[in-house]
């Protein structure tokens, strides 16, 4: 079975650019999160949705972060503009209803 | 508000047996998870305890009392493989999806 998918898996962009990450979630599952991960501050949650709905964004660090679940199987993270501290590893887990949490690989943002 | 305490580091032997502690402050308690994560990996589920007691899986254990706030991972038979990151997750009242992360401890299994 394929686990949770995500894309890009590394990102190297620019200061003020934008950045879109994006995730699959496991086929089933209902419930969808976004947490970074620095070696500062550990791991993070950002946003969580349960059936498509945003539940919880009191994560989210600023108004320049915004994520979207459009349907069941796909979800986005943007960051505009893009600064040097968003530096971090962002994963994408899913879950049906309150069962464990499965995380994607991971994407790696580096912004110069 | 939810505080979880790790240590950070520890070192052990291959073969021998490790126990990563985990205590927590919280608002709200309803379980506590164990994930596991190896460098540049994504964390990967190990555990979940809702009751007191201790929970065996294999090589892995893991314990949980309520009342002390306290937990703990238990592995044996140390393997190289088993280096990696143990991260402890504290779920909120009635279950629920938003889980608070400790910071994590990094084992280090050497020969």
């Amino acid at each position: 079975d394929a686990g949770v998918i995500q894309s890009p898996r590394h990102e190297v962009t620019e200061m003020g650019q934008e950045v879109t990450l994006r995730c699959k979630p496991i086929s089933g599952h209902n419930s969808l999160f976004w947490y970074r991960q620095t070696m500062m501050r550990g791991l993070e949650l950002l946003i969580y949705f349960n059936n498509n709905v945003p539940i919880d964004d009191s994560g989210m660090p600023e108004d320049r972060f915004s994520a979207k679940m459009p349907n069941a199987s796909f979800s986005t993270l943007k960051i505009q503009p893009s600064e040097p501290r968003d530096s971090a590893v962002y994963f994408c887990a899913s879950s049906f209803t309150q069962e464990t949490q499965y995380f994607g690989p991971g994407t790696r943002l580096l912004v110069l | 508000g939810q505080n979880i305490d790790q240590p950070t580091e520890m070192t052990a032997t291959e073969g021998a047996i490790v126990q990563i502690n985990c205590t927590y402050q919280t608002s709200g308690f309803n379980g506590l998870f164990w994930y596991q994560q190896h460098a540049g990996e994504a964390p990967t589920f190990l555990s979940y305890n809702v009751l007191d007691g201790l929970e065996e899986k294999g090589r892995f254990s893991s314990f949980l009392s309520r009342s002390k706030g306290y937990s703990y991972l238990l592995l044996k038979e140390l393997q190289m493989k088993d280096s990696a990151s143990y991260l402890c997750a504290v779920s909120p009242p009635g279950g629920g999806n938003k889980l608070t992360f400790g910071t994590g401890t990094q084992l280090k299994v050497e020969l």
